[in-house]
């Protein structure tokens, strides 16, 4: 079965401090994609990232960067000089491909100005 | 930006009634979703639709959930009898293809 874990509930950081949210996940495909997705206070699920196993070169978009590690099986999500419209549920997700998405528990973020 | 829409943003129903929460998807998109996600929980998935049939289901999805697809752009979610514990926002979600999906608004399901 796959099982993503989000370690972090909660996590309150000052405006235009970097902040990086965990995620840790379980499975026994060899193919796989893993995902970060954003819900605002309107409640809406925004897809931010999208990683594939079979890559595992990481990315700068932005202020967003994640760090990809199959050997501890992590999918860490950053962002760099937070802002208050960066506060929201953040949720990892993950899917082989042919099954559907497994999220995590999510983590709040809270942006304080 | 083709994007996922679902309509009511909100309903509210008596306990015991039925309900019908509707989706457009994405129009080239193949693979449909219902999620749910109870105030302050986890995203749980409910059903998959694929080549007009379910792929796959959820325990949560039992006797009382059925999903359609009645005129190939529709994408509904019934709930025959609602009961107190089913009040939830109710995702929906579609796919192209095996990677990410994208999700709509949310119905934010009241039962009283």
């Amino acid at each position: 079965a796959q099982k993503v874990t989000q370690a972090q509930t909660e996590i309150s950081v000052v405006e235009k401090e970097d902040v990086t949210l965990d995620c840790v996940y379980e499975t026994r495909d060899t193919t796989y994609y893993l995902f970060w997705y954003k819900q605002p206070p309107s409640g809406e699920l925004v897809f931010l990232i999208r990683r594939n196993s079979f890559d595992e070169q990481n990315e700068i978009s932005g202020r967003y960067s994640w760090n990809f590690q199959k050997s501890t099986s992590s999918f860490n999500f950053t962002i760099t000089a937070s802002q208050v419209v960066d506060s929201a549920v953040y949720f990892c997700a993950l899917t082989s491909g042919n099954t559907p998405l497994v999220f995590g528990k999510g983590t709040r973020l809270s942006v304080i100005a | 930006e083709p994007e996922v829409t679902q309509t009511p943003s909100h309903q509210v129903t008596q306990m015991g009634q039925e309900v019908i929460l509707r989706c457009v998807p994405i129009s080239n998109h193949l693979y449909f979703y219902w999620y749910r996600q109870i105030l302050g929980q986890k995203v749980e998935f409910l059903v998959s639709f694929y080549n007009n049939e379910i792929s796959e289901k959820s325990e949560i999805f039992d006797d009382q959930f059925s999903v359609e697809r009645p005129d190939g752009s529709n994408f509904t979610l019934k709930i025959r009898s609602t009961k107190l514990e089913d009040s939830a926002m109710y995702f929906c979600a579609s796919r192209r293809d095996l990677t990410e999906a994208f999700f709509g608004q949310g119905t934010r399901l009241t039962v009283v």
